[in-house]
Protein backbone atom coordinates (compact mmCIF):
# COMPACT_ATOMS: atom_id res chain seq x y z
CA UNK A 1 0.00 0.00 0.00
CA UNK A 2 1.32 3.60 -0.74
CA UNK A 3 1.82 6.03 1.86
CA UNK A 4 3.43 9.15 3.00
CA UNK A 5 5.33 10.64 5.87
CA UNK A 6 6.75 13.70 6.87
CA UNK A 7 8.41 13.01 10.40
CA UNK A 8 8.10 16.68 11.28
CA UNK A 9 5.42 18.30 13.07
CA UNK A 10 7.46 21.68 13.11
CA UNK A 11 10.21 23.31 11.61
CA UNK A 12 11.31 26.53 13.08
CA UNK A 13 14.23 28.61 10.93
CA UNK A 14 15.26 32.31 11.13
CA UNK A 15 14.51 34.45 8.00
CA UNK A 16 17.73 34.37 5.31
CA UNK A 17 18.53 30.84 6.89
CA UNK A 18 17.80 27.93 4.13
CA UNK A 19 15.21 25.65 4.34
CA UNK A 20 14.28 22.04 4.40
CA UNK A 21 10.89 20.15 5.35
CA UNK A 22 11.05 16.31 4.81
CA UNK A 23 8.65 13.99 3.40
CA UNK A 24 9.39 10.10 2.43
CA UNK A 25 7.37 7.97 0.43
CA UNK A 26 6.07 4.52 -0.28
CA UNK A 27 4.43 3.59 -3.80
CA UNK A 28 4.96 0.76 -5.91
CA UNK A 29 7.13 1.97 -9.28
CA UNK A 30 7.63 5.24 -9.79
CA UNK A 31 5.34 7.76 -8.06
CA UNK A 32 4.20 11.07 -8.73
CA UNK A 33 5.08 13.48 -5.67
CA UNK A 34 3.42 16.62 -4.63
CA UNK A 35 3.72 19.37 -2.46
CA UNK A 36 1.32 21.85 -1.12
CA UNK A 37 1.21 24.67 0.97
CA UNK A 38 -2.14 25.69 3.29
CA UNK A 39 -2.07 29.72 4.47
CA UNK A 40 -4.40 30.69 7.56
CA UNK A 41 -8.02 30.49 6.74
CA UNK A 42 -7.28 29.06 3.10
CA UNK A 43 -7.44 25.88 1.11
CA UNK A 44 -4.27 23.98 -0.05
CA UNK A 45 -2.31 25.29 -2.45
CA UNK A 46 -0.17 23.59 -5.09
CA UNK A 47 3.44 24.17 -5.36
CA UNK A 48 5.27 21.48 -6.98
CA UNK A 49 5.21 18.09 -8.51
CA UNK A 50 7.70 15.73 -9.57
CA UNK A 51 6.65 13.38 -12.22
CA UNK A 52 9.92 12.00 -14.23
CA UNK A 53 13.06 13.51 -15.08
CA UNK A 54 15.29 16.18 -13.72
CA UNK A 55 15.24 14.97 -9.93
CA UNK A 56 15.43 18.78 -8.74
CA UNK A 57 11.77 20.14 -9.23
CA UNK A 58 11.59 23.96 -9.27
CA UNK A 59 7.98 25.60 -8.30
CA UNK A 60 5.95 28.57 -6.79
CA UNK A 61 7.76 31.16 -4.14
CA UNK A 62 11.79 30.18 -5.09
CA UNK A 63 10.66 26.70 -3.56
CA UNK A 64 12.29 23.32 -5.47
CA UNK A 65 12.00 19.82 -4.18
CA UNK A 66 14.72 17.21 -5.04
CA UNK A 67 13.51 13.47 -5.76
CA UNK A 68 15.87 10.82 -4.28
CA UNK A 69 14.93 7.29 -5.38
CA UNK A 70 16.70 5.75 -3.50
CA UNK A 71 15.84 7.06 -0.74
CA UNK A 72 12.50 6.99 -0.91
CA UNK A 73 12.33 10.79 -0.16
CA UNK A 74 11.14 14.51 -1.52
CA UNK A 75 12.12 17.36 0.54
CA UNK A 76 10.89 20.36 -0.31
CA UNK A 77 13.48 23.31 0.07
CA UNK A 78 14.05 27.10 0.13
CA UNK A 79 17.82 28.83 -0.04
CA UNK A 80 16.59 32.01 2.02
CA UNK A 81 13.36 31.45 3.78
CA UNK A 82 10.78 34.57 4.07
CA UNK A 83 8.52 35.19 7.29
CA UNK A 84 5.89 35.29 4.49
CA UNK A 85 6.92 31.11 4.21
CA UNK A 86 5.56 30.19 7.19
CA UNK A 87 2.42 28.06 6.80
CA UNK A 88 1.21 24.36 7.08
CA UNK A 89 3.12 22.15 4.30
CA UNK A 90 1.37 18.45 2.80
CA UNK A 91 3.71 16.41 0.87
CA UNK A 92 1.47 13.98 -1.50
CA UNK A 93 1.86 10.86 -3.28
CA UNK A 94 0.48 8.88 -5.90
CA UNK A 95 0.76 5.73 -7.61
CA UNK A 96 1.33 6.42 -11.24
CA UNK A 97 -0.63 3.49 -12.69
CA UNK A 98 -4.05 4.21 -9.92
CA UNK A 99 -6.30 7.00 -10.63
CA UNK A 100 -6.50 10.80 -8.84
CA UNK A 101 -8.88 9.42 -6.32
CA UNK A 102 -5.40 7.40 -4.56
CA UNK A 103 -3.58 10.51 -3.85
CA UNK A 104 -2.66 10.16 -0.31
CA UNK A 105 -1.46 12.93 1.48
CA UNK A 106 1.27 13.93 4.72
CA UNK A 107 0.12 14.34 8.27
CA UNK A 108 1.67 18.14 7.30
CA UNK A 109 4.55 20.09 8.55
CA UNK A 110 3.73 23.43 10.58
CA UNK A 111 7.04 25.83 9.73
CA UNK A 112 7.67 28.83 11.05
CA UNK A 113 10.03 31.55 10.05
CA UNK A 114 11.47 33.63 12.68
CA UNK A 115 12.48 37.26 11.71
CA UNK B 1 -11.19 33.04 -12.13
CA UNK B 2 -11.16 28.74 -12.25
CA UNK B 3 -12.10 28.09 -8.33
CA UNK B 4 -13.76 25.74 -6.22
CA UNK B 5 -16.11 27.57 -4.30
CA UNK B 6 -17.55 25.80 -0.90
CA UNK B 7 -20.48 27.03 1.37
CA UNK B 8 -20.84 27.77 3.96
CA UNK B 9 -17.61 28.51 5.55
CA UNK B 10 -17.99 28.47 8.95
CA UNK B 11 -20.91 26.23 10.35
CA UNK B 12 -22.40 25.59 13.97
CA UNK B 13 -24.61 23.37 14.19
CA UNK B 14 -26.35 20.47 16.40
CA UNK B 15 -26.62 17.00 16.66
CA UNK B 16 -28.58 15.39 14.64
CA UNK B 17 -29.94 18.70 12.07
CA UNK B 18 -29.28 17.81 8.61
CA UNK B 19 -26.84 20.38 6.99
CA UNK B 20 -25.15 19.81 3.48
CA UNK B 21 -21.93 21.66 2.12
CA UNK B 22 -21.54 22.93 -1.30
CA UNK B 23 -19.04 22.34 -3.45
CA UNK B 24 -19.07 23.59 -7.12
CA UNK B 25 -16.00 23.85 -9.53
CA UNK B 26 -15.59 25.95 -13.03
CA UNK B 27 -12.87 23.96 -14.72
CA UNK B 28 -14.74 21.20 -16.14
CA UNK B 29 -12.88 18.36 -13.63
CA UNK B 30 -13.99 15.14 -13.84
CA UNK B 31 -12.65 14.64 -10.61
CA UNK B 32 -13.92 15.44 -7.23
CA UNK B 33 -13.24 14.79 -3.56
CA UNK B 34 -14.13 15.78 0.31
CA UNK B 35 -11.50 15.88 2.51
CA UNK B 36 -11.22 16.89 6.26
CA UNK B 37 -8.67 17.69 7.81
CA UNK B 38 -8.11 17.52 12.32
CA UNK B 39 -4.85 18.30 14.16
CA UNK B 40 -2.05 15.59 13.61
CA UNK B 41 -4.24 13.25 11.46
CA UNK B 42 -3.46 15.40 8.32
CA UNK B 43 -6.17 15.33 5.46
CA UNK B 44 -8.21 12.29 5.12
CA UNK B 45 -10.38 10.76 2.47
CA UNK B 46 -14.57 10.97 2.75
CA UNK B 47 -16.10 10.44 -0.98
CA UNK B 48 -14.88 11.13 -4.10
CA UNK B 49 -16.48 11.00 -7.24
CA UNK B 50 -14.83 10.13 -10.79
CA UNK B 51 -17.60 11.62 -13.27
CA UNK B 52 -21.30 12.49 -12.74
CA UNK B 53 -23.34 9.83 -11.21
CA UNK B 54 -20.13 7.81 -10.07
CA UNK B 55 -19.26 7.85 -6.29
CA UNK B 56 -17.19 6.12 -3.96
CA UNK B 57 -15.91 5.72 -0.76
CA UNK B 58 -12.93 6.91 1.11
CA UNK B 59 -11.19 6.59 4.04
CA UNK B 60 -13.47 7.90 6.36
CA UNK B 61 -17.02 7.59 4.92
CA UNK B 62 -19.13 6.87 7.83
CA UNK B 63 -21.87 9.30 8.68
CA UNK B 64 -22.15 11.13 5.49
CA UNK B 65 -23.28 10.99 2.07
CA UNK B 66 -22.57 12.76 -0.95
CA UNK B 67 -24.12 13.21 -4.70
CA UNK B 68 -22.99 13.90 -8.10
CA UNK B 69 -25.84 15.07 -10.24
CA UNK B 70 -23.79 17.82 -12.10
CA UNK B 71 -20.72 17.61 -13.24
CA UNK B 72 -19.70 21.25 -11.47
CA UNK B 73 -21.12 19.70 -8.34
CA UNK B 74 -20.53 17.44 -5.64
CA UNK B 75 -22.39 18.56 -1.87
CA UNK B 76 -21.63 16.57 1.06
CA UNK B 77 -24.16 15.46 3.44
CA UNK B 78 -24.37 15.08 7.43
CA UNK B 79 -27.87 13.53 7.59
CA UNK B 80 -27.30 13.21 11.93
CA UNK B 81 -24.20 15.15 12.36
CA UNK B 82 -22.66 14.23 15.62
CA UNK B 83 -19.74 16.05 17.55
CA UNK B 84 -16.97 13.76 16.02
CA UNK B 85 -17.55 15.07 12.74
CA UNK B 86 -16.19 18.36 14.32
CA UNK B 87 -13.84 19.14 11.39
CA UNK B 88 -12.30 21.70 9.00
CA UNK B 89 -13.60 20.08 5.73
CA UNK B 90 -12.16 20.44 2.19
CA UNK B 91 -13.10 19.70 -1.37
CA UNK B 92 -11.01 19.36 -4.42
CA UNK B 93 -11.35 19.24 -7.93
CA UNK B 94 -8.61 17.84 -10.89
CA UNK B 95 -8.36 16.08 -13.99
CA UNK B 96 -9.41 12.09 -13.96
CA UNK B 97 -6.23 11.04 -14.93
CA UNK B 98 -2.42 12.56 -15.75
CA UNK B 99 -0.49 13.86 -13.13
CA UNK B 100 -3.41 15.45 -11.53
CA UNK B 101 -2.91 18.49 -9.64
CA UNK B 102 -5.90 19.08 -7.90
CA UNK B 103 -7.69 22.07 -6.50
CA UNK B 104 -9.06 23.09 -2.93
CA UNK B 105 -11.57 24.81 -1.95
CA UNK B 106 -10.70 27.42 0.99
CA UNK B 107 -12.33 25.05 3.86
CA UNK B 108 -15.95 24.85 5.84
CA UNK B 109 -15.25 24.88 9.48
CA UNK B 110 -18.06 22.77 10.93
CA UNK B 111 -18.79 22.62 14.66
CA UNK B 112 -21.67 20.13 15.93
CA UNK B 113 -22.22 20.66 19.33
Amino acid sequence: AQSVAQPEDQVNVAEGNPLTVKCTYSVSGNPYLFWYVQYPNRGLQFLLKYITGDNLVKGSYGFEAEFNKSQTSFHLKKPSALVSDSALYFCAVRDPYSSASKIIFGSGTRLSIRP
Amino acid sequence: EAQVTQNPRYLITVTGKKLTVTCSQNMNHEYMSWYRQDPGLGLRQIYYSMNVEVTDKGDVPEGYKVSRKEKRNFPLILESPSPNQTSLYFCASGPRSGANVLTFGAGSRLTVL
